[in-house]
């Protein structure tokens, strides 16, 4: 598998339940960024969390940081029909560029 | 708007013909990503570069395939003698440095080889 992979592929939700996506990666890292990508549009960055953090939040994400596990989980509380995107976890593996997984596609279904 | 533009949004080029690909990174950006998009799938890194200079082209095909950022203008990804699998869409990403700081992206040119 890859450096970064997440889970699920896709997600179905209603509007106003709890999305969570996971990331594994692989090797050490030195920061852990997530990012949402509309269609048809380029990546937005959402947070970026840093091997020495445990939890971060920002509005309605909260991402949290489990680096014995070489793990991550994006959770979106209280979801809207506007959230519905792929969302994918970035790792920088400690060199100067960042791998990307395959993305969750997350539908919020009004 | 102060973002990362790309140009053009789409291109379609015929077998056999080069591709232009151009990216204007953010104002005081001095670090440029390209990366590659197939449907449904992730990015995949293609090369990182700096003014002037390419710091890692590891996800760069060997053939084919070049990237420049010079001093002055845009950061140019060109592709030559195109062939149908390199239909992809291609997006840039600019950074104040490397590391640790967030990369924000253009909207990507859609390559269509016939």
């Amino acid at each position: 598998s890859q450096q970064g992979e997440e889970d699920p592929q896709a997600l179905s939700i209603q509007e106003g339940e709890n999305a969570t996506m996971n990331c594994s990666y692989k090797t050490s890292i030195n920061n852990l960024q997530w990012y949402r990508q509309n269609s048809g549009r380029g990546l937005v960055h959402l947070i970026l969390i840093r091997s020495n953090e445990r939890e971060k939040h920002s509005g309605r994400l909260r991402v949290t940081l489990d680096t014995s596990k070489k793990s991550s989980s994006l959770l979106i509380t209280a979801s809207r029909a506007a959230d519905t995107a792929s969302y994918f976890c970035a790792t920088d593996a400690g060199g100067q560029n960042f791998v990307f997984g395959p993305g969750t596609r997350l539908s919020v279904l009004p | 708007n102060a973002g990362v533009m790309q140009n053009p949004r789409h291109l379609v080029r015929r077998r056999g013909q080069e591709a232009r690909l151009r990216c204007s990174p953010m104002k005081g950006h001095s670090h440029v990503y390209w990366y590659r998009q197939l449907p449904e799938e992730g990015l995949k890194f293609m090369v990182y570069l700096q003014k002037e200079n390419i710091i890692d082209e590891s996800g760069m095909p060997k053939e084919r395939f070049s990237a420049e950022f010079p001093k002055e203008g845009p950061s140019i990804l060109r592709i030559q003698q195109v062939v149908r699998g390199d239909s992809a869409a291609y997006f840039c990403a600019s950074s104040l440095a490397d590391g640790n700081q967030p990369q924000h992206f253009g909207d990507g040119t859609r390559l269509s080889i016939l």
